[in-house]
């Protein structure tokens, strides 16, 4: 797993309430991502971030904001929780280099929101 | 936006040659990677290809048609413990990552 840590790994939250998922590598890949996995859907990416502060917007990024202040750490919250955003949560990391696209990827988080 | 296609379920028998097709639509395209991801699993990388042709590695191959945006992935002399979903995502600029849905693979005895 190339040293990515998820956490938690299990969280049920209310509806309404802040959430922050993290996000710890030990590789220091330069580029790293957040994505949910929901049935039907594959995984689909909400923000990705190329280097320290640097980051954007992937296809589903309403409802979630992301922070990089340091290369081993990426942080997803979700500002308000709402049920639509049930899933399990990926994060990943790369060296995107031309020699080296693999992404590796974390345990997952399963977030409920009830 | 980004557009990927891939059969959603491929059952094969054990000892079989599979392959998963992927097509794709989109802008910025670098290359196509593929994906393994066993229930409950984290996905695992399982290969890269960036220029047009064929990429071997072990019993998996992956292939690249860059004028025919599409690729696949052929699974030989299959084996139970490759009962998996298996991804294709692009690679784009500013190496964004966006996946398909997902094929399930079932391989039986």
């Amino acid at each position: 797993d190339a040293g990515i840590t998820q956490s938690p790994r299990h969280k049920v939250t209310e509806t309404g309430t802040p959430v922050t998922l993290r996000c710890h590598q030990t590789e220091n890949h330069r580029y790293m991502y957040w994505y949910r996995q929901d049935p039907g859907h594959g995984l689909r990416l909400i923000h990705y971030s190329y280097g320290v502060k640097d980051t954007d917007k992937g296809e589903v990024s309403d409802g979630y904001s992301v922070s990089r202040s340091k290369t081993e750490d990426f942080l997803l919250t979700l500002e308000s929780a709402t049920s639509s955003q049930t899933s399990v949560y990926f994060c990943a990391a790369t060296p995107g280099t031309a020699s080296n696209t693999e992404a590796f990827f974390g345990q997952g988080t399963r977030l409920t929101v009830v | 936006g980004q557009s990927l296609e891939q059969p959603s379920e491929v059952t094969a028998v054990e000892g079989a040659i599979v392959q998963i097709n992927c097509t794709y639509q989109t802008s910025g395209f670098y290359g196509l990677s593929w994906y393994q991801q066993h229930d409950g699993g984290a996905p695992t990388f399982l290969s890269y290809n960036a220029l047009d042709g064929l990429e071997e590695t072990g019993r998996f191959s992956s292939f690249l048609s860059r004028s025919d945006s599409y690729g696949y992935l052929l699974l030989q002399e299959l084996q139970m413990k490759d009962s998996a979903s298996y991804f294709c995502a692009v690679r784009l600029t500013g190496n964004q990552f966006y996946f398909g849905t997902g094929t399930s693979l079932t391989v039986i005895p």
